[in-house]
């Protein structure tokens, strides 16, 4: 079973740019969530798809979008980078019928993103 | 008020202690507990849900309090291998599947 991948590993972009991050859910998922972690900080959640709709969105503003494709895979877009972008972006994934008891999410390495 | 609020940390114990990690979280509506594990620089790993029975694996222990709206996680016998950042996770809305991260407690184990 291959489990959630995400690329690339590490991106530099400067302030203004935009960006895009891919991640592959593990087979047989079909929810996907994004995660910003900042240093020293706890995860915080972007924005979930599920059956490639937006299915939830966290406190982040317009200029963070995403998609989620056929195959489960999905993409987060981030323009007019600012400074305080500069986190992990984490993505997770979940199972089909995953109730609220379990929900349990698998974290794919995390994309370490840097705006200078 | 955050919605996850964990102890500051960071703890540092030695080989064989006993350390108990608490939480609290805001939203009353909360379904789901668990607790996460992430080595530095990693990704976090799900280390074990928590149920308002309780429950044990092995040398860890979870405590699940909804009338507080408290949760624990207990580790035993302490590893140097068990040094990691804990994360203490709810689920964030009533039909979604969200996950609301607390900030973390570092754990440093010595010999």
């Amino acid at each position: 079973e291959t489990g959630v991948t995400q690329s690339p590993t590490h991106l530099i972009k400067t302030r203004g740019q935009q960006v895009t991050l891919r991640c592959s859910s593990q087979s047989g998922h079909n929810t996907v969530s994004w995660y910003q972690q900042a240093l020293g900080q706890g995860p915080q959640f972007i924005f979930q798809y599920y059956r490639e709709e937006e299915n939830g969105r966290g406190n982040f503003p317009p200029r963070f979008s995403g998609l989620q494709f056929p195959n489960y895979s999905s993409e987060l877009n981030v323009n007019a980078l600012e400074l305080d972008d500069s986190a992990l972006y984490l993505c997770a994934s979940s199972p089909p019928g995953t109730p609220p008891q379990t929900n349990e999410q698998f974290f794919g390495p995390g994309t370490r993103l840097t705006v200078l | 008020r955050k919605e996850v609020e964990q102890d500051p940390g960071p703890f540092n114990v030695p080989e064989g202690a006993t350390v108990a990690f608490n939480c609290t979280y805001s939203n009353s509506a909360s379904q789901s507990f668990f607790w996460y594990r992430q080595d530095c620089r990693k990704e976090p790993k799900l280390l074990m849900s928590v149920y308002s029975s309780g429950n044990e694996d092995g040398r860890f222990t979870a405590q699940l309090n909804r009338a507080s709206q408290y949760i624990s996680l207990l580790i035993r016998d302490s590893k140097l291998s068990d040094s990691a950042t804990y994360l203490c996770v709810v689920n964030g809305w009533q039909a979604g599947t969200a996950l609301i991260f607390g900030k973390g407690t570092t754990l440093s184990v010595s010999s």
